[in-house]
């Protein structure tokens, strides 16, 4: 069964930073592109950023372009998203996500983490 | 970059009613378009991939269409259990930008 258990979310004010992890497991982690999406409070769906399975190929949204910086582990299973110069606009559940086939480009997404809170604010 | 467009923003339809919901993108997407749906409180979950392709396990009430720039998500006969938001993406290349929702309400 595959799951996916996201940690890390938390309060941090304006201008701060925080680190979430995605950690996977029931399938082989280093063969799939994976993915974080967020859900602003009763707002849509966002994506934020995509790894390629090897790691080696990255991708951000245009709203987090320098400030976030994803990154993956193969050996632990995990997916990591650092998320750095925090802004009360990034306040949103984060899900992670695993694309359903091997590549990024051309995958869609299906499996979805429970989610973690991010509230960024004084 | 492309846009997805989703008509209506929300809708509300009885129990057996026929629902159709529309994506559009600004741009071709040949048939990289997926569909998933919210229940409220829960995490989205894939419908549709490739326009028209059923996950597994998803009802056959569902269905969808269309190919290159407009999209259709059908419910052929709503029931209570379909209350949700429905959001369409595109997956062809990145961004992997998903249409604002639509929240379907039982009327």
């Amino acid at each position: 069964e595959v799951q996916l258990l996201e940690s890390g979310g938390g309060l941090v004010q304006p201008g701060g930073s925080l680190r979430l992890s995605c950690a996977a497991s029931g399938f082989t982690f280093s063969s799939y592109a994976m993915n974080w999406v967020r859900q602003a409070p009763g707002k849509g769906l966002e994506w934020v950023s995509t790894i390629s399975a090897s790691g080696g190929t990255t991708y951000y949204a245009d709203s987090v372009k320098g400030r976030f910086s994803i990154s993956r582990d193969n050996s632990k299973n995990t997916m990591y998203l650092q998320m750095n110069s925090l802004r009360a606009e990034d306040t949103a559940v984060y899900y992670c996500a695993k694309s359903a086939w091997g590549a990024a480009s051309g995958s869609t997404f299906d499996y979805w983490g429970q989610g973690t809170l991010v509230t960024v604010s004084s | 970059d492309i846009q997805m467009t989703q008509s209506p923003s929300s809708l509300s339809a009885s129990v057996g009613d026929r629902v159709t919901i529309t994506c559009r993108a600004s741009q071709g997407i040949s048939n990289y378009l997926a569909w998933y749906q919210q229940k409220p409180g829960k995490v989205p979950q894939l419908l549709i991939y490739a326009a028209s392709t059923l996950q597994s396990g998803v009802p056959s009430r569902f269905s969808g269409s269309g190919s290159g720039t407009d999209f259709t998500l059908t419910i052929s006969s709503l029931q209570p259990e379909d209350v949700a938001t429905y959001y369409c993406q595109k997956y062809n290349s990145a961004p992997w930008t998903f249409g604002q929702g639509t929240k379907v309400e039982i009327k």
